[in-house]
């Protein structure tokens, strides 16, 4: 089966701290890799993503930047975080029919 | 650019009430459409889906039909239970370029005994 995983689930970092949230893929060679964030009561944002190894994408200007180092391996970051960073980050990967299917996340609160 | 816009929630219903949240797209071409459940805590799960005009996706009693005249991919289901308590993402994929998904903002289910 095809397999997402995120972590850490939960994180709390004080301001100007820096970010790595990792995720990793199983069972697939050569997805596509999406970063989403949801902010507290709303919908999803897309901010990376990726076709191939080193290949990222920015859909939002920010604090954040993104990595892909191996095939299933898609890495989020920051140098010094904000306050505005906080919010539930999920991994993505394409699926076959254009469908999404998505790690279980990472909740991340700036302090 | 490509929009979803779902109801504003929370919708409160009581167990075995009929439920429709609906979903309205602009898009370019014929995107695929898709229902996306969240349970708290969780992540995104795949509920249905439908990939042209007037297929019908269904899950677990839930139903929406992609309506290509109305531009909406509304959420139905018979007999809401408490454990369908839970966000509901509408959400369209792109076929082309970045084939991400738009999602709309959401709508919160709570469902009473």
């Amino acid at each position: 089966s095809q397999t997402i995983h995120q972590w850490p689930a939960t994180l709390v970092q004080p301001v100007g701290s820096p970010l790595s949230l990792e995720c990793t893929v199983e069972g697939t060679s050569n997805p596509n890799l999406y970063w989403y964030r949801q902010a507290a009561g709303r919908g999803l944002q897309l901010l990376f993503y990726s076709v191939g190894i080193g290949q990222i994408s920015s859909e939002v200007p920010q604090n954040l930047s993104a990595s892909r180092p191996q095939d299933r391996q898609f890495i989020l970051s920051s140098k010094k975080l904000l306050l505005s960073d906080s919010g539930f980050y999920l991994c993505a990967r394409r699926g076959a029919n254009t469908e999404a299917f998505f790690g279980q996340g990472t909740r991340l609160t700036v302090v | 650019g490509d929009s979803v816009t779902q109801m504003e929630g929370p919708v409160t219903l009581s167990e075995e009430a009929f439920l429709t949240i609906n979903c309205t797209y602009t898009a370019t071409g014929y995107p695929s459409l898709f229902w996306y459940v969240q349970y708290p805590g969780e992540g995104l799960q795949l509920l249905l889906k439908a990939t042209k005009a007037d297929d019908k996706g269904s899950n677990k009693g839930f139903e929406a039909t992609y309506r290509k005249e109305t531009t909406s991919f509304h959420l139905e289901k018979g007999s809401v239970q408490v454990s369908d308590s839970a966000v509901y993402f509408c959400a369209l994929s792109e076929r082309t370029g970045r084939r991400a998904l738009t999602f709309g903002s959401g709508t919160r289910l709570q469902v009473q005994p």
